[in-house]
């Protein structure tokens, strides 16, 4: 069954690093987005990209954070000074067009020191 | 999107049915209804979703009320392994409409 990978599964980095979470959505698929869950919270919404653009964004998502998907298959997400509020884990999703499910990625665990 | 309303948590015996409630009362003709679920803290996983007829697959089986302003997931036979938070989201399934998650049922599947 296809999946969404991503990588790295986890990362921990120093307050006021950048770093950038990648992910491989499924080849035929046409929407991808982000989501970020803080340890014991809900799953919230970060950003929806569709042909090459962000087309949504929520609040969290500020100037430092940005997204793309430079070669086709890879879609990354990058915090450009982190905070050591951005701990959370970090979800990739991604879905063909029509009323399809969305697929996740397993995560990437990133802790901000 | 339409608000869902669920149990903050349910039970149930291992090898027994689950039926999960959610209650979309406001949800509007071209909203589906999908069901997700997270195990842990693994990526949320799609179980099922439907418009208005019952629908079933592998993993599940919903069933919609007529009125569509309800809706169960059935679990036939649980397992320990469905132990999860179950989310239930009412969603208008066209261009790069996204998933919001509430707070969902977590289910304890006992032995």
């Amino acid at each position: 069954e296809p999946e969404v990978t991503q990588t790295p599964s986890h990362q921990v980095t120093q307050m006021g690093q950048e770093v950038i979470l990648r992910c491989v959505p499924i080849s035929n698929h046409l929407y991808f987005y982000w989501y970020r869950q803080i340890l014991g919270q809900k799953v919230e919404f970060l950003v929806s990209f569709y042909n090459n653009e962000i087309s949504e964004k929520s609040e969290i998502f500020d100037d430092q954070f940005s997204v793309e998907r430079p070669d086709g298959s890879n879609f990354t997400l990058k915090i450009r000074s982190t905070k050591l509020e951005d701990s959370a884990m970090y979800f990739c999703a991604s879905r063909i067009q029509g009323p399809g499910g969305y697929t996740f990625g397993s995560g990437t665990r990133l802790t901000v020191v | 999107d339409a608000k869902t309303t669920q149990p903050p948590s349910m039970d149930c015996a291992e090898g027994r049915a689950a039926n999960l409630p959610c209650n979309h009362s406001t949800i509007s003709g071209n909203e589906y209804v999908y069901w997700y679920r997270q195990i842990h803290s693994q990526g949320p996983q799609y179980i099922i979703h439907g418009l208005k007829n019952n629908e079933t697959n592998e993993m599940a089986s919903l069933i919609i009320t007529e009125d569509r302003k309800s809706s169960t997931l059935i679990l036939p036979h649980a397992t320990l392994r469905d132990t999860a938070v179950y989310y239930c989201i009412a969603l208008f399934s066209g261009g790069y409409n996204k998933l919001i998650f509430g707070a969902g049922t977590r289910l304890a599947v006992h032995p």
